[in-house]
C-alpha cells in the first residue's frame, strides 16, 4: 500500500489566491482528517469526514476554507482567498477503526 | 472536554539515555491511547498504542503503560539514540478511535 498520498508537497503562492490541496486515502480506510500544523497552534483537526459525510467541522477557521470528499478515494481542501495567516503543514490522515495513517503533508506558504 | 497534557519541551538528552516524557488525559468513558513520532519534514506516524487499562505497548524500544487510576500514558524508553530525535504525540481515540485528541506534542533532540 502506497499510504495515505498527498499534493503538492510543497505549495507558495500569493494572498488572495485559491489553493486546493488534495489526499488520497488508504484503499479500504472509511475515515478521513484534515489537520492544520503550526509552531504557534500545534495541530489542529479542521474536518474529518466518515464515509465521505463530514461530521465534524468546527475546526475550519473560517468560510474561507473548504472540503470535499466526492468519493472515498479523493478529498480536497480548498482555501480561498488565501492569507498570509494561512501558511502551514496541512496533513491528511486516514483510519478504519482504530488509529491513524497520516500522508507526508503540504507545506502551504501565502505571500 | 477530552484532552490530552504532554511534557513541555524541547527534551535535550545525551545518547544512551533514559527517556521519560509525560502524558495525561481527561475523558469520558476508556479511550485508547496512543503515541506519535513526527521525524523532521514528515507526517505523524504511529509508534504504539494501548486499548484498555493496563495494557501496555511498545515499538522499537518504547514502551507506554495505560494507566487508568492515574489517568497516564508515559512514554519510555530505556537507551535513546540520536536517530530517536522528533517530535512526540501522546493522544487519545474516542468514539472507537475514529477521532483522536493530540497533545501539544514534546521535541525531543539526542545529542552524540
Amino acid at each position: 500500500d502506497a499510504g495515505v498520498i498527498q499534493s503538492p508537497r510543497h505549495e507558495v503562492t500569493e494572498m488572495g489566491q485559491e489553493v486546493t490541496l488534495r489526499c488520497k486515502p488508504i484503499s479500504g480506510h472509511n475515515s478521513l482528517f484534515w489537520y492544520r500544523q503550526t509552531m504557534m497552534r500545534g495541530l489542529e483537526l479542521l474536518i474529518y469526514f466518515n464515509n465521505n459525510v463530514p461530521i465534524d467541522d468546527s475546526g475550519m477557521p473560517e468560510d474561507r476554507f473548504s472540503a470535499k470528499m466526492p468519493n472515498a478515494s479523493f478529498s480536497t481542501l480548498k482555501i480561498q482567498p488565501s492569507e498570509p495567516r494561512d501558511s502551514a503543514v496541512y496533513f491528511c490522515a486516514s483510519s478504519f477503526n482504530d488509529g491513524y495513517t497520516f500522508g507526508s503533508g503540504t507545506r502551504l506558504t501565502v505571500v | 472536554g477530552d484532552s490530552v497534557t504532554q511534557m513541555e519541551g524541547p527534551v535535550t538528552l545525551s545518547e544512551e539515555a533514559f527517556l521519560t516524557i509525560n502524558c495525561t488525559y481527561t475523558a469520558t468513558g476508556y479511550p485508547s491511547l496512543f503515541w506519535y513520532v513526527q521525524y523532521p519534514g514528515e507526517g505523524l506516524q504511529l509508534l504504539l498504542k494501548a486499548t484498555k487499562a493496563d495494557d501496555k505497548g511498545s515499538n522499537k524500544g518504547f514502551e507506554a503503560t495505560y494507566r487508568k487510576e492515574t489517568t497516564s500514558f508515559h512514554l519510555e524508553k530505556g537507551s535513546v539514540q540520536v536517530s530517536d530525535s522528533a517530535v512526540y504525540f501522546c493522544a487519545l481515540g474516542l468514539q472507537g478511535a475514529q477521532k483522536l485528541v493530540f497533545g501539544q506534542g514534546t521535541r525531543l533532540t539526542i545529542n552524540p
